[in-house]
């Protein structure tokens, strides 16, 4: 059974960076990685995508190594308003053409002044 | 481009009696999918909805029902409230490109905050 597994919580600094690593050992071909943030009371905001190697965009970077089995999500010189809830998602497509959505349980990051 | 709108934002019912929760997409996106979550919890997908069609569902009684309007609109209801249902709904749209590989990204709502006394 597919399954997406992230750390419960992590604490870090304000100006540190902050890697998060999902697992997902049962990724297929056509699978996407996607992260999430989330702040209480609101609806999980899209942070980046990517399928192989490494994906840059103006927040975090995500490097997918070369199995796929596993994704780190690394937001660079984290402030207070990072704290939030991250979820990673394994995505795409299953045998009967219909969408697979495999969420992770989230990762409470906590940054400390 | 305007996002993903929930309505009501905040809603109180008792036991027993019965909601309907509606979600606008992003113009456009005519997949819509409704998840649950309560304190602790993860995600958990209730159902997705295409073209007015159901296409996915997750693992919920029957008592959690959807539809699809031809606008995309999208609505949820849920019947017989129990205590247990007091929970974040979070509504999603997403349009899918197309490809071979299949990639689709998922925009939120705000999500209705549903209280079950």
């Amino acid at each position: 059974l597919a399954k997406t597994t992230q750390p419960i919580s992590m604490d870090s600094y304000e100006g540190q960076e902050v890697n998060i690593t999902c697992s997902h050992n049962n990724i297929a071909t056509n699978d996407y990685i996607t992260w999430y943030q989330q702040f209480p009371s609101q609806g999980p905001r899209f942070i980046i995508q990517g399928y192989k190697t490494k994906v840059t965009n103006e927040v975090a970077s995500l490097f997918i190594p070369a199995d796929r089995k596993s994704s780190t999500l690394s937001l660079p010189r984290v402030s207070l308003s990072d704290t939030a809830v991250y979820y990673c998602l394994v995505g795409g497509i299953n045998a009967g053409n219909n969408r697979k959505l495999i969420w992770g349980l989230g990762t409470s990051l906590a940054v400390n002044p | 481009k305007a996002g993903v709108t929930q309505t009501p934002r905040y809603l109180i019912k008792t036991r027993g009696q019965q909601v309907t929760l509606s979600c606008s997409p992003i113009s456009g996106h005519r997949s819509v999918s409704w998840y649950q979550q309560t304190p602790g919890q993860g995600l958990q997908f209730l159902f997705e909805y295409f073209s007015e069609t159901q296409r996915n569902k997750g693992n919920f009684p029957g008592r959690f029902s959807g539809r699809q309007f031809s606008n995309s609109r999208s609505e949820m209801n849920v019947s017989t409230l129990e205590l247990g249902d007091s929970a974040l709904y979070l509504c999603a749209s997403s349009f899918p490109n197309g490809t071979g590989v299949y990639q689709e990204t998922q925009y939120f709502g705000p999500g209705t905050r549903l209280l079950v006394l």
